[in-house]
């Protein structure tokens, strides 16, 4: 079955430092997309990047980046310079197997604390 | 573009009472989908709605339902709530692969 794992329940850093969230997934699909969203304590999920599997170069968008590595099923995601705004949970997702639709189902995600 | 809304934000029922969310999507997009977020269970995948048919459904009783208009705005309905079923309720829209998220409903069954 498709899963999810994100092993870091809290990741600490400091502003303009950088700092790598792990995701780590099973599939036995060969086509898929690989999703990150931020939560801030308001609760709207926010979406950061997304890396498809046949993409050749890793996703960047601003200041965060995917550190996509295939054979080993990992989709980390890479801040940086992190800003106190950066302070949230992050949640690394993937579509949900055998649906049509757009349905993901989502890591337990990782609680980031920047502090200044 | 307008982001996807949802009303009301904050919602407090009492349990066998019964709940109406709502969901207006971003302009254009003709998918909604709906998630339970639960600090046990985290986020999990209601139902998704396209065109006004449930395209998906997640595993959750039948006391959660949901319909989508011709407009695409969507409602879910919980139905003989139960102090579980407190959460925050999230809805997306999508008009491919990726889904932005309205800002939630949090519910509170007392």
């Amino acid at each position: 079955a498709q899963k999810i794992t994100q092993t870091q329940p809290g990741m600490f850093v400091q502003e303009k430092e950088a700092v790598t969230l792990d995701c780590t997934y099973d599939t036995s699909d060969q086509s898929y997309g690989l999703f990150w969203y931020k939560q801030p304590s308001s609760g709207e999920m926010i979406f950061l990047i997304y890396q498809g599997s046949y993409d050749e170069q890793n996703a960047t968008e601003g200041r965060y980046s995917l550190n996509f590595q295939k054979a080993r099923k990992s989709a980390n995601l890479v801040i940086s310079a992190s800003q106190l705004g950066d302070s949230a949970m992050y949640f690394c997702a993937m579509p949900s197997p055998n649906q049509a639709g757009t349905a993901l189902i989502f890591g337990k995600g990782t609680t980031l604390s920047v502090s200044s | 573009k307008a982001g996807v809304t949802q009303t009301p934000r904050y919602l407090i029922k009492t349990r066998g009472q019964q709940v109406t969310l709502s969901c207006s999507p971003i302009s254009g997009h003709r998918s909604v989908s709906w998630y339970q977020q639960t600090p046990g269970q985290g986020l999990q995948f209601l139902f998704e709605y396209f065109s006004e048919t449930q395209r998906n459904k997640g595993n959750f009783p039948g006391r959660f339902s949901g319909r989508q208009f011709s407009n695409s705005r969507s409602e879910m309905n919980v139905s003989t709530l139960e102090l579980g079923d407190s959460a925050l309720y999230l809805c997306a829209s999508s008009a491919s692969r990726t889904q932005y998220f309205g800002p939630g409903t949090r519910l509170l069954v007392l």
